[in-house]
């Protein structure tokens, strides 16, 4: 079963340049989440997709946008770019839908890293 | 909203030491789950714990869930050079979304 894929694995860009970057779960998996680490602030949750609704959000400007497609693949895209989004972004899928407030396991895929110059 | 913290930041063991991390929520968990990012890689989940008070091992991990559900604490005994990483616990306060906290990076000197 091949797991969480992202594309593209590296990349730089400027100042005020825009940025997207695309995930494909693990196959079955609806609930695809994002999350930007960084050395300082570890891993901070972005937004959570489920069946193409954005079921949560983290506390990022709107700059920061994601969608997710009827296949389950997801993308997120950050406009404007700043020095400090500088980052790894992972994009994880789950099979579990969150019922209850309980979220399932995740499953991170190697992570786009992005540089910002 | 809803914060976990997670301490130590850093903890360097010799090999064969014991090593704890904790993990505090400011609310209420309805899970609290562990995973492991070994050095250049992605986190890789550990475990799951829900119930109240409940304590899980695998092998030379400890895992504990604390009676309020708001902490949680990894416990590994006699670190080896492949327990090198960064180990982030994460809960789930009720909106279905897994918070990290910022994880404990362990060094194991052989």
């Amino acid at each position: 079963k091949a797991g969480v894929t992202q594309t593209p694995r590296y990349l730089i860009k400027t100042r005020g340049q825009q940025v997207t970057l695309s995930c494909s779960p693990i196959s079955g998996h609806r609930s695809v989440s994002w999350y930007q680490q960084t050395p300082g602030q570890g891993l901070q949750f972005l937004f959570e997709y489920f069946s193409e609704t954005q079921r949560n959000k983290g506390n990022f400007p709107g700059r920061f946008s994601g969608r997710q497609f009827s296949n389950s693949r997801s993308e997120m895209n950050v406009s404007t770019l700043e020095l400090g989004d500088s980052a790894l972004y992972l994009c994880a899928s789950s099979l579990a839908s969150g019922y209850g407030g309980m979220a399932g396991e995740l499953f991170f895929g190697e992570g786009s890293r992005l540089t910002v110059l | 909203g809803q914060q976990v913290m997670q301490i130590p930041q850093y903890q360097h063991v010799q090999e064969g030491e014991d090593f704890t991390t904790y993990c505090n929520s400011s609310t209420t968990l309805s899970n609290i789950q562990w995973y492991k990012q070994r050095p250049g890689g992605h986190p890789v989940f550990l475990i799951q714990l829900v119930k109240s008070g409940e304590v899980k091992k695998q092998k030379r991990l400890t895992f504990q869930f604390g009676e309020a559900k708001k902490n949680s604490s990894l416990h590994i005994t006699a670190t080896q050079t492949t327990d090198v990483g960064t180990y982030f616990c994460a809960g789930s306060g009720g909106q279905g979304n897994l918070i990290f906290g910022k994880g404990t990076k362990l060094s194991v000197k052989p």
